[in-house]
């Protein structure tokens, strides 16, 4: 069965500086991989997918995400953060054959320091 | 536009009551979900439904049931029976088989509050 670890709970990060959120999944094939954040009593929303082809995928608000087969990592990144990224990220994996449901992280929650 | 709608935004429910929370889809999804999500604790499953009329059990069914009589709707009532059902609830839909648009929509969920 697959899993997910994001081993950051809470990230601060100032504004105007990079970003990196990290994500390690366990799977034994090349797995679907999901980023999704989450605003305060709100919905997951999509940010990014991988399924297969480039490694590095683009995403929406600026972030991208690069899949590291070897390191089993799902990283997500954005080169310059606003306050509006404050939220809460999720990292999922999902099984590339047949009926499975996707798997997510425990989450992480970014905040933005002025 | 398509999306899921999940209704009411806040439901408050008595000790000893049932309550239903509503899940709607128009994105012609077969896969629907439910999740429950607690602080620090990331979003656990409840239900889940592949098809109409089809429904499995995830990691956290007990005290919750689900009915999935159309496409397009999957509600949860919560039961007496749940002990601490004090949680935010989302609903999410997808296609059934893995493809380029496979992926989960998520509704903008129910926050249920014990009084």
């Amino acid at each position: 069965a697959q899993s997910v670890t994001q081993p950051d709970i809470h990230i601060t990060v100032s504004e105007g500086a990079s970003l990196e959120l990290r994500c390690n999944y366990s799977y034994g094939a090349t797995p679907y991989l999901f980023w999704y954040v989450q605003s305060p009593g709100q919905g997951l929303q999509l940010l990014l997918k991988y399924f297969s082809g480039d490694t590095l995928v683009q995403g929406i608000k600026g972030f991208e995400a690069e899949f590291k087969r070897s390191q089993s990592s799902f990283n997500l990144r954005k080169p310059s953060v606003h306050w509006s990224d404050a939220a809460e990220y999720f990292c999922a994996v999902g099984a590339n054959t047949g009926f499975q449901k996707l798997v997510f992280g425990t989450g992480t929650r970014l905040l933005v320091s002025p | 536009d398509g999306g899921i709608t999940q209704s009411p935004k806040y439901l408050f429910r008595k000790e000893g009551q049932n309550v239903t929370l509503s899940c709607e889809q128009n994105l012609n999804h077969d896969a629907m979900y439910w999740y429950r999500q607690d602080p620090g604790q990331g979003l656990r499953l409840i239900y889940y439904s592949q098809i109409v009329n089809d429904f499995q059990k995830g990691d956290i069914a007990e005290g919750y049931s689900v009915s999935r009589e159309k496409k397009e709707s999957f509600p949860l009532t919560v039961t007496s029976a749940q002990k601490n059902p004090t949680a935010f609830y989302l609903c999410a839909s997808s296609i059934r088989y893995r493809g380029e648009s496979y992926g989960y929509t998520f509704g903008s969920g129910t926050r249920l509050t014990v009084v």
